[in-house]
């Protein structure tokens, strides 16, 4: 199994700033994956996080908005840009197991915009 | 698109019943699916996993059935516990990363 942090846990923000929020995985894995919850709602992907390739974005989501990083592979950032209480949400890491292919989530990121 | 539905949407049982947690998916070419359990504001705690040529997994209290057919899958919690009291979530993985039903909210009560 992986295990995954977080930072921040959870962020207050002004609308128009931004946030960078970061993802760690105690071992090396191909594929990283930022997913949004909204209030009171399941779970959506924004992106799809390759080590050494730009990002891929699901629709609706546009790397202007919401562009990530994967500088090694262990480590991942995305950045939620020109917030607005809209962008209220958890904000969840996640990887696949190589192996069996199964998924491990991180703690998330709590965002709320004022 | 895969899309999962999940049923009932909310449950409230007393401690100690045995329940069942139902999701249905429209495209049955996955090669494996989750249960997950999310806690109120956190991340999500992988319960079990099923591969798609296997029909059930079982980890404790927890049963995961699997008929990829007719794109169904169960989740069965024997002698529920107050602990028990959570968001579940299935999803199926297929050439895309999981889609997710909207989960049912179980509340067991002492």
């Amino acid at each position: 199994s992986a295990v995954i942090s977080q930072k921040p846990s959870r962020d207050i923000c002004q609308r128009g700033t931004s946030l960078t929020i970061q993802c760690q995985v105690d071992s090396q894995v191909t594929m990283m994956f930022w997913y949004r919850q909204q209030p009171g709602q399941s779970l959506t992907l924004i992106a799809t996080a390759n080590q050494g390739s730009e990002a891929t974005y699901e629709s609706g989501f546009v790397i202007d908005k919401f562009p990530i990083s994967r500088p090694n592979l262990t480590f991942s950032t995305l950045t939620v840009s020109n917030m607005s209480p809209e962008d209220s949400s958890i904000y969840l890491c996640s990887v696949t197991d190589r192996g069996n292919y199964e998924q491990y989530f991180g703690p998330g990121t709590r965002l709320t915009v004022t | 698109k895969q899309e999962v539905t999940q049923i009932p949407a909310a449950l409230s049982v007393p401690e100690g019943e045995n329940l069942v947690l139902n999701c249905s998916f429209t495209d049955s070419a996955i090669y494996n699916l989750q249960w997950f359990r999310q806690d109120p504001g956190k991340g999500l705690t992988s319960l079990l996993l099923i591969q798609s040529s296997q029909r059930e997994q079982t980890s404790g209290r927890l049963n995961a059935s699997l008929d990829k057919s007719s794109g169904r899958s169960t989740l069965y919690i024997a002698a529920s516990q107050p602990g028990d009291s959570a968001t579940y979530l299935c999803a199926p993985s297929g050439n895309t990363p999981l889609v997710f039903g909207k989960g049912t909210r179980l509340s067991v009560i002492a």
